[in-house]
């Protein structure tokens, strides 16, 4: 049963640091990660979506990197600002699951000016 | 923009009731899956629509089930409420099985 885990599960940082957020997963007969931003009581947002044949993504100030093989994904977010406090969750799509996404419980990051 | 609404925005309910719960998307997002997030936890899985039949189920009771309908728009329903039922509930689109998945903004259910 694929198992999604958040590393550390709250982090807080002085605005301008770079973040670091971990996700592991336990079977890597995935078909591709997301990883999505949730504000307080609101929707998610999707940040990047990493295919199981790529190896990173970017966009802006985000990056996120993916290793199949040790069951690990990474998100960086460069020079963080106090509109980057959120919740960021990562979620594993398998294969031959009709696309559903298992999720980890999310990291909450806050961002002081 | 993919235009992903729910409605209502918040709802109250007690215990044993029923409640019905909707989302709509722009037309051509023809897969429609549902999740609940209890406070402080990831999303979890209910059920996925596709072309209006359901296409896969997570680890929830048969009170919970839905719809979706030609224009793609989709329903839950949940029966007998119980309190274990307050939770946030994702409608999320896709356009089709394993692309990128676009979330609405959710209904915040309590039930008392």
């Amino acid at each position: 049963k694929q198992e999604v885990t958040q590393i550390p599960a709250a982090l807080s940082v002085p605005e301008g640091e770079n973040l670091v957020l971990n996700c592991s997963f336990t079977d890597s007969a995935i078909y591709n990660l997301q990883w999505f931003r949730q504000d307080p009581g609101k929707g998610l947002t999707s940040l990047l979506l990493i295919q199981s044949s790529q190896r990173e993504q970017t966009s802006g100030r985000l990056n996120a990197s993916l290793d199949k093989s040790s069951g690990r994904s990474t998100l960086y977010i460069a020079a963080s600002q106090p509109g980057d406090s959120a919740t960021y969750l990562c979620a594993v799509t398998e294969r031959n699951s009709w696309g559903k996404l298992q999720f980890g419980a999310g990291t909450q990051v806050v961002v002081t000016p | 923009e993919t235009g992903v609404t729910q409605s209502p925005t918040h709802l109250i309910k007690t215990r044993g009731q029923q409640v019905t719960l909707r989302c709509s998307s722009q037309s051509g997002h023809n897969t429609v899956s549902w999740y609940q997030q209890a406070l402080g936890q990831g999303p979890q899985f209910i059920f996925q629509y596709y072309r209006e039949e359901e296409n896969g189920r997570g680890n929830f009771p048969p009170r919970f089930s839905g719809l979706q309908f030609p224009n793609y728009s989709s329903e839950l329903n949940v029966n007998a409420l119980e309190l274990d039922d307050s939770a946030l509930y994702l409608c999320d689109i896709s356009l089709g099985i394993y692309n990128e998945q676009f979330f609405g903004p959710g209904t915040r259910l309590t039930v008392l």
